[in-house]
């Protein structure tokens, strides 16, 4: 069954940690994607990869980091330089006339 | 570059009444167009999509769009609205060249009144 897994669904770290949230498709698509959601503010780009080895900066890229080893993988690290990391995180592949979500990961950050 | 707007952060109809959720969108190439339903604490649900064929769109649960290229607007429509329908709605586009991405309309919230 293709699709995007998104794991944990459920994440809690403590303040000043890093974490990073999983991100796997089996869609065989260059491109992914990571967005932060906040309330009233819609999905907001954090970054983005189009293809293996390569990644760009979306909208607000301060205080992440990513990698893009395989096509499969696209892992999102939140570093302890994020100022307010607690939101809800989604993860994308496709571009043109398809887009596919995961289900999403809740970072909540004590 | 492509960009998504959504005119209105909060929609309110009464139930039975017809919505009107409005998206524009600028692109230099041809886009894809989406629309996704997002009921609290779940994920994103594809309601329909725009692929450049027919203009005029169907999806689930009785939503539909129409595709405007002149006025640049992808305006999501449904003719009864109903309380299982409250809940966020975002407006995606995607194009397809070398600088790919897909960019999301800060979302519209749909009140649905009894």
């Amino acid at each position: 069954d293709g699709g995007i897994t998104q794991s944990p669904k459920y994440l809690f770290r403590k303040e000043g940690q890093n974490v990073t949230l999983s991100c796997e498709q089996n869609l065989n698509h260059d491109a992914m994607y990571w967005y932060r959601q906040d309330p009233g503010q819609g999905l907001r780009l954090i970054y983005y990869s189009q293809i293996v080895n390569d990644f760009q900066k979306g909208d607000i890229a301060e205080g992440y980091s990513v990698s893009r080893e395989k096509k499969e993988s696209f892992p999102l690290t939140v570093t302890s330089a994020q100022k307010n990391p607690t939101a809800f995180y989604l993860c994308a592949a496709g571009g043109g006339t398809e887009a596919f979500f995961g289900q999403g990961t809740r970072l909540t950050v004590v | 570059a492509q960009s998504v707007t959504q005119l209105d952060s909060h929609v309110s109809v009464s139930e039975g009444t017809p919505v009107l959720l409005r998206c524009n969108y600028s692109s230099s190439y041809s886009p894809s167009l989406f629309w996704y339903v997002q009921h609290p604490n779940k994920g994103l649900q594809l309601l329909l999509k725009y692929t450049s064929a027919a203009t005029l769109v169907k999806g689930i649960n009785g939503f539909e769009a129409e595709f405007k290229k002149s006025e640049t607007s992808f305006h999501l429509t449904k003719p009864s609205a109903h309380m299982s329908d409250a809940a966020e709605y975002f407006c995606v586009v995607s194009v397809m060249n070398r600088d790919d991405k897909i960019i999301f309309g800060k979302g519209t919230r749909l009140h649905i009144l009894p």
